[in-house]
């Protein structure tokens, strides 16, 4: 089973700032199986990455994601109100998939 | 417009069973794959369950695996969870969500239906 850790668990930032979020595998996710996904509270995630690096329909170009191997990165390069939520990855390279165990963006 | 909606949720004792199910509409509902994922209140995502568009092939999580049984009725555009030998440790939201393209990663989720295992 490949494990995705996640850090931080909260980032604390200001509306206009960067996030850089981390994912990191137990081991190699091939072809860059991996997806990023946005929660917020009492609702289903969002998708808003696949492939490590290829944005879902209607996400905004502030989101990106980068990566491979192990370790792969979501960056919001200016969070905006709505930024602020739980983002998770999920790895698909092989079963069982997995997720992280998510890291909260919240407001400074 | 794709929708999801799940159902089915409530109150079980341990041991107990209960059935979810999840309506689609707005997509060609046999030609994708359908999941179940859960989310056990303030914890992260777990996939639980798979199955093909067709339904010939089925894929559990080792912690439901022999207990739960997901299954699919292509003329009701209709997913469906069976849950039985129900623990605490299954408390959880479960979404429903559609599988883009057999990847094995999802584009779009029910709501959410909460089972809460307790005496």
């Amino acid at each position: 089973e490949i494990v995705l850790t996640q850090s931080p668990g909260t980032l604390s930032l200001s509306p206009g700032e960067r996030a850089t979020l981390s994912c990191r595998a137990s081991q190699t996710v091939t072809k860059n199986n991996l997806a990023w996904y946005q929660q917020k509270p009492g609702q289903a995630p969002r998708l808003l990455i696949y492939g490590a690096s290829n944005r879902a329909i209607d996400i905004p170009d502030r989101f990106s994601g980068s990566g491979s191997g192990t370790d792969f990165t979501l960056t919001i390069s200016r969070l905006e109100p709505d930024d602020f939520a739980v983002y998770h990855c999920q790895q698909y390279s092989s079963t069982p998939l997995t997720f992280g165990g998510g890291t909260k963006v919240e407001i400074k | 417009e794709v929708q999801l909606l799940d159902s089915g949720g409530g109150l079980v004792q341990p041991g107990g069973s209960r059935r979810l199910s999840c309506g689609a509409s707005g997509f060609t509902f046999r030609t994708y794959a359908m999941s179940w994922v859960r989310q056990a209140p303030g914890k992260g995502l777990e996939w639980v369950s798979s199955i093909s568009g067709r339904g010939d092939k089925t894929y559990y999580a080792d912690s439901v695996k022999g207990r739960f049984t997901i299954s699919r009725d292509n003329s009701r555009n209709t997913l469906s969870l069976q849950m039985n030998s129900l623990r605490a440790a299954d408390t959880a939201v479960y979404y429903c969500a559609k599988e883009k393209d057999s990847s094995g990663w999802w584009d779009y989720w029910g709501q959410g239906t909460l089972v809460t295992v307790s005496s």
